[in-house]
């Protein structure tokens, strides 16, 4: 299994153009999530989805939609992007649900993405 | 109020114990009480799940008083590859009913030769 993959690895973006992340998982997990983290700080918890079809907001979703067409897939669109979006984003998943008291995350490699 | 409260940087050196106690004072009755581990550049990773007593594996141990208010993660004869930040998380919701997994900052371990 290759777990939870992440494309691309980094980006350079200028302000107010589009993109989207991808995040793949091949582990037929349910729960799949986006957080980004800011140097020296820790992850901030962007969007989620506990099913094809089933996404909300997290922490700090403004800026971001998702998707969740397939188990497998699920990307974060930055639709205008702004030097505030300059960051590491990273997708996890999880085999419990998004309920199960014991959650444990399976996390990608991460996209390292730069807003100019 | 935050969940968990970690200290924010260790020191150590080859060869030690290090242990990172997290405090979390308002724990729920069914959280679990999960570390896990972050290299530079990379995702986190689980290390290791509690409930209460102790649960040990081949990365760590876990220790967790009866009042579950705390747990220490400890980290038996460190090596250079132990430098990485720890994080420690217990249960939260969103007001649908799904986990909230909130990382803090973290407690960022510095392993010396």
């Amino acid at each position: 299994n290759a777990g939870v993959t992440q494309t691309p690895k980094f980006q350079v973006l200028k302000t107010g153009q589009s993109m989207t992340l991808q995040c793949a998982q091949d582990m037929n997990h349910e729960y799949m999530s986006w957080y980004r983290q800011d140097p020296g700080m820790g992850l901030r918890l962007i969007h989620y989805s506990v099913g094809a079809g089933i996404t909300d907001q997290g922490e700090v979703p403004n800026g971001y939609n998702v998707s969740r067409s397939t188990t497998e897939d699920f990307p974060l669109r930055l639709l205008s992007a702004a030097p505030s979006q300059t960051s590491v984003y990273f997708c996890a998943s999880s085999y419990s649900g998004g309920r199960a008291t014991n959650e444990k995350l399976f996390f990608g490699s991460g996209t390292q993405l730069s807003v100019l | 109020l935050a969940k968990t409260t970690q200290p924010i940087s260790m020191d150590s050196y080859e060869g030690q114990e290090v242990n990172i106690t997290c405090s979390h004072n308002n724990i729920a009755t069914n959280d679990y009480i999960t570390w896990y581990q972050q290299f530079p550049s990379q995702g986190p990773r689980f290390i290791i799940q509690g409930y209460k007593t102790k649960v040990t594996n081949e990365v760590a141990s876990l220790f967790i008083p009866a009042d579950r208010k705390s747990s220490t993660l400890s980290l038996p004869r460190v090596s250079l590859s132990d430098t990485a930040v720890y994080y420690c998380l217990v249960g939260d919701t969103f007001s649908g009913g799904y986990n909230k997994l909130i990382f803090g900052a973290g407690t960022r371990l510095a392993v010396h030769p």
